[in-house]
């Protein structure tokens, strides 16, 4: 069965960087486009970026281009966000998901998520 | 890439249907085919419920519909039960190859 595990949260001080990690199993992982959503305490969802399944494409929302990086090594299975200058308002529980395929634009599984909190 | 517009909260007895809606603009629900409708459960992840507007994903209970016209995409739940209380969230895609959330609808089952 698919399963994508996120690690790599925690605490964070504002200015920092931090590198999540999101562990897929259980499909062909190079064949999908990848994204990371977040989900701020008691707010909704916000997309952040996505990559395309061979890495060589990855578009952004317009409140973390130029801070974040989103990356992939398809010979471990794994996606990354990178998390540079950090603020407190990017404190979240970070989701990886993976990408609809033939049905673009439709998030089909999700991890269970990983806490980032940003605090001096 | 402004959120796209839903109500706080709806909410509906056992048995009967509610509606959903989800407003864009033609920038993106109106523009595009590719609106999702996601639940989400406290304290968990969200699960996709609709995909294309009206596509149900294998396990998804019939009971789950998807329509749109114009910038406004809606989700329908018929014969609401208990565990259909959660929060929804549509989305789209916005074209240049980025993706919209809306703000969220919590429903709640009376």
């Amino acid at each position: 069965q698919v399963q994508l595990v996120e690690s790599g949260g925690g605490v964070a001080q504002p200015g920092r960087p931090l590198r999540l990690s999101c562990a897929a199993s259980g499909f062909t992982f190079r064949r999908n486009a990848m994204h990371w959503v977040r989900q701020a305490p008691g707010k909704g969802l916000e997309w952040l970026a996505v990559i395309s399944s061979v890495g060589s494409n990855n578009y952004y929302a317009d409140s973390v281009k130029g801070r974040f990086t989103i990356s992939r090594d398809n010979s471990k299975n794994t996606l990354y966000l990178q998390m540079n200058s950090l603020r407190p308002e990017d404190t979240a529980v970070y989701y990886c998901a993976r990408d609809g395929g033939d049905n673009p634009w439709s998030l089909n599984y999700w991890g269970q998520g990983t806490l980032v909190t940003v605090s001096s | 890439q402004s959120a796209l517009t839903q109500p706080a909260s709806v909410s509906g007895s056992p048995g009967q249907s509610i509606t959903i809606s989800c407003t864009g603009t033609s920038g993106d629900i109106g523009g595009y085919n590719y609106v999702s409708w996601y639940q989400q459960h406290p304290g968990k992840a969200p699960q996709l419920m609709i995909y294309e507007v009206f596509y149900r994903p294998s396990g998804v209970s019939h009971r789950f519909s998807g329509s749109k016209s114009g910038n406004t995409a809606s989700l329908t739940i018929s014969g609401l039960r208990t565990e259909d209380e959660a929060d929804y969230y549509c989305s789209s895609y916005t074209g240049g190859s980025t993706l919209v959330f809306g703000g969220g609808t919590k429903l709640t089952v009376l």
